[in-house]
């Protein structure tokens, strides 16, 4: 079945040591979306490419960036991760325009 | 895009009708009402969406009030697995703004 997959499903990271998450599709969507959701809140987006043209939210922390090599795969890296990090966080794709977005079943990352 | 407004939570009993409502009433013409829910510790699902029409699909149906300014989710028959935060979104583009959500509990 065509999917998103993220991983790993859990990570743990030491505060400051750089940590990369995952993200692949078999849907061939052109838009990979990241989100962070934080315990009892909503997700909230935090960028997403529109191919390889990426867009950063206003919000978003220099501290997070991504990259998106092909179609197929979308990388979270968070440069010097914080206890304010911990989240769990959701990759999911979508065709362009106003098309419902599928979720990955996210990775829950923890800071130590 | 504009803001939705629901209420916190709601419950209903196992095999009847859970009606799910949204105040959208700031949307504008080319923004759609987007419905998905999120299953603890799961990612956010794709439910229905819906422009100016009732939507039916094999989840749930979808009633847009005539003027747009409110909608409601209807799965006909919740089940226990039904139990989750339902998210109400209006958008014109690809980006999605989550609010806080309904909590719907399916009680047996």
């Amino acid at each position: 079945d065509a999917m998103v997959i993220q991983n790993p499903r859990y990570q743990v990271t030491q505060f400051g040591k750089p940590v990369t998450l995952s993200c692949s599709q078999t849907l061939n969507h052109n838009v990979m979306y990241w989100y962070q959701q934080k315990s009892s809140q909503a997700p909230k987006l935090l960028f997403h490419y529109y191919d390889k043209d990426f867009n950063n939210e206003a919000d978003t922390p220099d501290n997070f960036q991504s990259r998106r090599p092909n179609t197929s795969f979308c990388f979270l890296d968070i440069r010097s991760p914080g206890l304010g990090d911990a989240a769990m966080y959701l990759c999911a794709t979508s065709r362009e325009g106003p098309y419902e977005q599928y979720f990955g079943p996210g990775t829950r990352l923890t800071v130590t | 895009d504009a803001k939705t407004t629901q209420p916190p939570s709601m419950d209903c009993a196992e095999g009847r009708a859970a009606n799910l409502p949204c105040n959208h009433s700031t949307i504008s013409g080319n923004e759609y009402v987007y419905w998905y829910r999120q299953i603890h510790s799961q990612g956010p699902q794709y439910i229905i969406h819906g422009l100016k029409n009732n939507e039916t699909n094999e989840m749930a149906s979808l009633i847009i009030t005539e003027d747009r300014k409110s909608s409601t989710l209807i799965l006909p028959h919740a089940t226990l697995r039904d139990t989750a935060v339902y998210y109400c979104i209006v958008r014109a583009n690809s980006k999605l703004t989550f609010g806080k959500g309904i909590t719907l509990s399916v009680r047996p």
